[in-house]
């Protein structure tokens, strides 16, 4: 069964230090992995996908994801924290069940910047 | 391209009174994916569309409810409101073929009073 398990609901770094946002799923089959942005009152902006190809992917605003299989990890990272990546993080893992797309959503961190 | 186009963008109700919320998805997709999403549950799924066939269903009471057109626009309904359904109700398309990802749009901020 899939599942996904953002390790923090809160994550505070200052202006210009890296972003770690923690990651892990549980997944039976080949998962396809995402990760979403949302700022306040806003819909939800893909960042990056992971769907088997090369592990490391990177995605929109400098942000990048590593797939580890034998961590069942997939850790959202940035090396430099800008005002504006303040925001609600969600990761996403998708399968292909019975024919059907099944995606379950991470309860989401919230990344708080500091100047 | 458009993106997902969600209307209203606000819209406050009376408990007991019913609404309808309009999604219309990225030219081409025709998979729409409604979602409800609170500071206490976060993002809860409702349900899918697929060529105008609910194809999965979340955990919600009947008074939800949807529909989508050939046009693959989706309509959200909820009946009977209630001041728990308060919420902002997003709305998702994809081409329906796994690993492609979903667009959101802007959603909706329902208030019930």
């Amino acid at each position: 069964a899939q599942s996904v398990t953002q390790l923090d609901s809160h994550v505070s770094v200052s202006e210009g230090t890296p972003v770690l946002l923690r990651c892990n799923y549980s997944s039976s089959y080949s998962p396809s992995l995402f990760w979403y942005v949302q700022h306040p009152n806003k819909g939800l902006q893909l960042l990056l996908k992971y769907t088997s190809a090369a592990t490391l992917v990177k995605g929109i605003n400098g942000f990048e994801a590593e797939f580890k299989k034998s961590e069942t990890s997939f850790h959202l990272t940035k090396p430099s924290a800008h005002m504006s990546d303040a925001a609600e993080y969600f990761c996403v893992v998708s399968e292909l069940m019975n024919r059907d797309d099944k995606i379950i959503f991470g309860k989401g961190t919230r990344l708080h910047i500091l100047p | 391209k458009a993106g997902v186009t969600q209307t209203p963008r606000y819209l406050i109700k009376t408990r007991g009174q019913q609404v309808t919320l309009s999604c219309s998805p990225i030219s081409g997709h025709r998979s729409v994916s409604w979602y409800q999403q609170t500071p206490g549950q976060g993002l809860q799924f409702l349900f899918e569309y697929f060529s105008e066939t609910q194809r999965n269903k979340g955990n919600f009471p009947g008074r939800f409810s949807g529909r989508q057109f050939s046009n693959s626009r989706s309509e959200m309904n909820v009946s009977t409101l209630e001041l728990g359904d308060s919420a902002l109700y997003l709305c998702a398309s994809s081409s329906g073929r796994t690993g492609y990802g979903y667009t959101f749009g802007s959603g909706t901020r329902l208030t019930v009073v």
